[in-house]
């Protein structure tokens, strides 16, 4: 299996940030599997931001939970991050992960990451 | 919320070192725990998962033991790919908690 997150590099400050995940050799509709966005700033650990399942029962990270939103397209194979109101501290590499029921939650699958900067 | 801490959050050994690495939680978290291995500009890769059960492929030099609220991911003989940073990670309830991060360097 693997994953792909796409979706712009660069993002004004106050908009909204918009990435996608493709999974690949694998349904997203599988009940193993939830499905994970993970971020990490510049020269800084790791961030959960958010996670959903497939029967579209989402968590999401208090600190972030007023400005983010997990989707998940099953027609397409695909889930979705929506960051809104983004400042310069969202600046990061944004990961999708695949945490497995069979791995007691251990995210067994990364997607490469995609830089987003956010600047005006 | 559960924290979850690592320690030290820098470590410097030389090939062929025994490495112990320790992630505690502010409260029990049972054995809901992973590690993971990352490369600068790489994305992490999982090591362990259930406190103790070694990832499929992953040398076994590398193991995880703990339950309750300390953790420790030990190499028994540090080689020069394992230079990376480590990350523990705590699952519970859709939820997922990272600690910061332990960098493992050249000494």
């Amino acid at each position: 299996p693997q994953l792909q997150e796409s979706g712009p590099g660069l993002v004004r400050p106050s908009e909204t940030l918009s990435l996608t995940c493709t999974v690949s050799s694998g349904s997203i509709s599988s009940s193993s599997y939830h499905w994970a966005w993970v971020r990490q700033p510049p020269g800084k650990g790791l961030e959960f931001l958010g996670s959903i399942y497939y029967t579209g029962t989402t968590y999401y990270n208090p600190s972030l939970k007023s400005r983010v939103t997990v989707s998940v397209d099953m027609s397409k194979n695909q889930f979705s991050l929506r960051l809104s109101s983004v400042t310069a501290a969202d600046t990061a590499v944004y990961y999708c992960a695949r945490p497995s029921g069979d791995h007691y939650y251990g995210m067994d699958v990364w997607g490469h990451g995609t830089t987003v900067t956010v600047s005006s | 919320d559960i924290q979850m801490t690592q320690s030290p959050s820098t470590l410097s050994a030389s090939v062929g070192d025994r490495v112990t690495i320790t992630c505690r939680a502010s409260q029990t978290i049972s054995n809901w725990l992973a590690w993971y291995q990352q490369k600068p500009g790489k994305a992490p890769k999982l090591l362990i998962y259930q406190a103790s059960s070694l990832e499929s492929g992953v040398p076994s030099r590398f193991s995880g033991t703990g339950s309750g609220t300390e953790f420790t991911l030990t190499i028994s003989s540090l080689q020069p790919d394992d230079f990376a940073t480590y990350h523990c990670q705590h699952y519970n309830s859709y939820s997922y908690t990272f600690g910061q991060g332990t960098k493992v360097e050249i000494k």
